[in-house]
């Protein structure tokens, strides 16, 4: 009951922008989409969520479609340490607070 | 953003043995902690929520008998892995939730790796 669709992988050259992409076209107004990473035998790190709005960061921007049918997560400059497991997460409300991770995109930075 | 410990950050045991981790949210209580089991090249799989003063909520499939889960203070939620075996070798990781913090999010642990000979 998959409720995020990501690519398996994606290359990205070292200093360019990553453009993530993920589907969410069952996604309910109360939901939020977050964006979580695991680099290799780390617990994952949150990097960012939205739930209308685009958001930046520190760390990222994330563009949300008038829809909310799907959302690009973006790394500006993308370095090496960058290359990880990106998990595209939609969740209600977090009072209910249940994370459920798809396969994610494997991202890796080429040099 | 808030730091989740956990401890040990690898095990290796015998067959049948027990294996205790630890998870601790260093500068906020929490009063919910949640457990994950990730297999290699595997995604993270909750195994049960953890709430403080009270017993776990063990997701579908998972036995509470041989995972059991502790939830003594608002800092420190621990999993005992009953009579291990060879097939619970696997990556537990934990996350807790800063009800206090500026941004609503789980933060997880650095994990535990768990081989079981």
């Amino acid at each position: 009951d998959a409720k995020t669709t990501q690519p398996p992988s994606m290359d990205c050259a070292e200093g360019r922008a990553a453009n993530l992409p993920c589907n969410h076209s069952t996604i309910s107004g109360n939901e939020y989409v977050y964006w979580y990473r695991q680099i290799h035998s780390q617990g994952p790190q949150y990097i960012i969520h939205g739930l209308k709005n685009n958001e930046t960061n520190e760390m990222a921007s994330l563009i949300i479609t008038e829809d909310r049918k799907s959302s690009t997560l973006i790394l500006p400059h993308a370095t090496l340490r960058d290359t990880a497991v990106y998990y595209c997460i939609v969740v209600a409300d977090f009072g209910n607070e249940k994370l459920t991770f798809g396969t994610g995109t494997r991202l890796t930075i080429i040099p | 953003g808030a730091v989740v410990s956990q401890h040990p950050s690898w095990v290796i045991c015998k067959s049948g043995t027990s294996v205790k981790i630890e998870c601790r949210s260093l500068d906020f209580q929490a009063t919910t902690m949640f457990w994950y089991r990730q297999f290699p090249k595997q995604s993270l799989m909750l195994m049960a929520t953890s709430n403080e003063g009270s017993k776990a909520t063990y997701e579908q499939g998972v036995e509470k008998d041989k995972f059991l889960i502790n939830h003594a203070s608002l800092t420190l939620s621990t999993l005992t892995v009953t009579s291990a075996h060879p097939e619970d070798s696997s990556f537990y990781i934990c996350s807790a939730r800063d009800p206090s913090g500026l941004v609503e999010t789980q933060y997880f642990g650095p994990g535990t790796r768990l081989l079981v000979l």
